[in-house]
């Protein structure tokens, strides 16, 4: 299976733009590159997914790179309630089970 | 329209017990999936189940671990004879088909002592 590959944190002041990336060169064109996030004692929440297309939703953005070998999830304007686990996930079209990494762990701070 | 519910939230048994962990999926969901969360590492898949049927439990530890999702009432996750290494956050996540966002619960945190 593919495999992705996060930075282990961020930080991002409360207000301003966060752009996590997430290189996946392995993956393969029935991929979908999906984010989930995990907030404090909490489970998993969908945030976006994508398969070639930019894509936007009421929560973020996610930018895919033109060879798809990368991308980034945008969240416009961080508050302190997006301080959580970001994964980035890929998941074939015909696929279920979803591969969560270690992700990356995002600290706002006021 | 209720998330995914999952009980109890909290759950500690003694080496050799046995737990079970519930998890009701939403409303319309007919696919569930179980996954298990070791400290301070991401979630693991376990086991995908659709009414009374089991689709994949590739992830499921061989021995001990069972499920199911009886045609009425809530997905259960069974662990028989619960040893130290059981401790986790188990999560149930449910969609209305295999290849839709999968919806979590808050988790069943287990502690065996």
């Amino acid at each position: 299976d593919a495999k992705t590959t996060q930075p282990n944190s961020m930080e991002s002041n409360e207000e301003e733009p966060v752009h996590l990336p997430c290189n996946h060169s392995t993956i393969s064109g029935t991929d979908y590159i999906h984010w989930y996030r995990q907030l404090p004692s909490q489970g998993p929440e969908y945030v976006i997914h994508g398969l070639t297309s930019n894509v936007n939703n009421r929560m973020a953005s996610l930018a895919i790179a033109e060879d798809r070998k990368s991308s980034t999830l945008i969240l416009h304007r961080a508050t302190l309630r997006d301080a959580a686990v970001y994964y980035c996930i890929l998941r074939k079209n015909s696929g279920y089970a979803l591969n969560f990494g270690k992700g990356t762990s995002l600290l706002v701070t006021p | 329209n209720a998330g995914v519910m999952q009980n109890p939230r909290h759950l500690v048994r003694r080496r050799g017990q046995e737990a079970r962990l519930r998890c009701s999926p939403m409303k319309g969901h007919s696919h569930v999936y179980w996954y298990r969360q070791l400290p301070e590492e991401g979630l693991k898949f376990m086991v995908y189940l659709q009414k009374e049927n089991i689709i994949d439990e590739s992830g499921m530890p061989k021995e001990r671990f069972s499920a199911e999702f009886p045609k009425e009432g809530p997905s259960i996750l069974r662990i028989q004879q619960v040893v130290r290494g059981d401790s986790a956050a188990y999560f149930c996540a449910s969609s209305p088909e295999d290849t839709y966002e999968q919806y979590f619960g808050p988790g069943t945190r287990l502690t065996v002592t």
